[in-house]
């Protein structure tokens, strides 16, 4: 299994729509993994860290499933503004020195 | 905003030509990032920095070389750009006792 992996989509879906996207990690120790969301030719942006318990921010939710090792990011009501990639994070080390990202999933909602 | 710039913004050089891209903060962060982004590949590693003079190797760090004398300032120096090297490229930096990274606003390097 390849470190980070995630559907590269792009998903199409309208708005107000729930959308889930999964990641499946290997060879991580950590105890928070992440959420970064990128917008066309711009920098990636912490979109949420991800705990052994969840972890929600309004329409975005996020799991973490050790046993299976996958991380989840659900968004209800979908808005224009969230068309971007988003990318899974897993640190490589328990010290959070250096991190492996995830080639993104591409979400597009449409009116 | 983390404080981060990077330049130049915008890049075009022949290849063979030595290339240096900097990356400033404001905020005296020990670690600091180099990544390179490609189509099909995601954010790649280059090199790191812990502190100053203190640096180590990313997955990708073959042709690159770095350079951290203050601080505040990573330099990612391409000693004979290829065309391979043709990418764009972020800075970022972890803030201390934080365990996430945030990133400058990249440079997009084209090597003719």
């Amino acid at each position: 299994r390849k470190e980070v992996e995630q559907d590269p989509g792009p998903f199409n879906v309208p708005e107000g729509a729930t959308v889930a996207f999964n990641c499946t990690y290997s060879n991580s120790a950590s105890q928070s993994f992440f959420w970064y969301r990128q917008d066309c030719r711009k920098e990636p942006k912490l979109l949420m860290s991800v705990y052994s318990s969840g972890n929600e921010d309004g329409r975005f939710t996020a799991q973490l499933n050790r046993a299976s090792q996958y991380i989840s990011l659900l968004i209800r009501d979908s808005k224009l503004s969230d068309s971007a990639t988003y990318l899974c994070v897993v640190p490589r080390d328990s010290g959070y020195s250096t991190l492996t990202f995830g080639k993104g999933t591409m979400l597009l909602v449409s009116p | 905003d983390a404080g981060i710039t990077q330049s130049p913004r915008h890049k075009v050089t022949e290849t063979g030509t030595p290339v240096t891209l900097r990356c400033h903060q404001t905020e005296n962060h020990r670690y600091m990032y180099w990544y390179r982004q490609d189509p099909g590949h995601g954010l790649r590693l280059i090199h790191y920095s812990y502190g100053v003079k203190d640096t180590d190797k990313g997955e990708v760090s073959d042709g690159y070389s770095v350079s951290r004398s203050k601080t505040e300032d990573f330099l990612l120096t391409l000693e004979s750009a290829t065309s391979s090297q043709t990418s764009v490229y972020f800075c970022a930096i972890r803030r201390d006792s934080q365990e996430t990274q945030y990133f400058g606003p990249g440079t997009r390097l084209l090597v003719l």
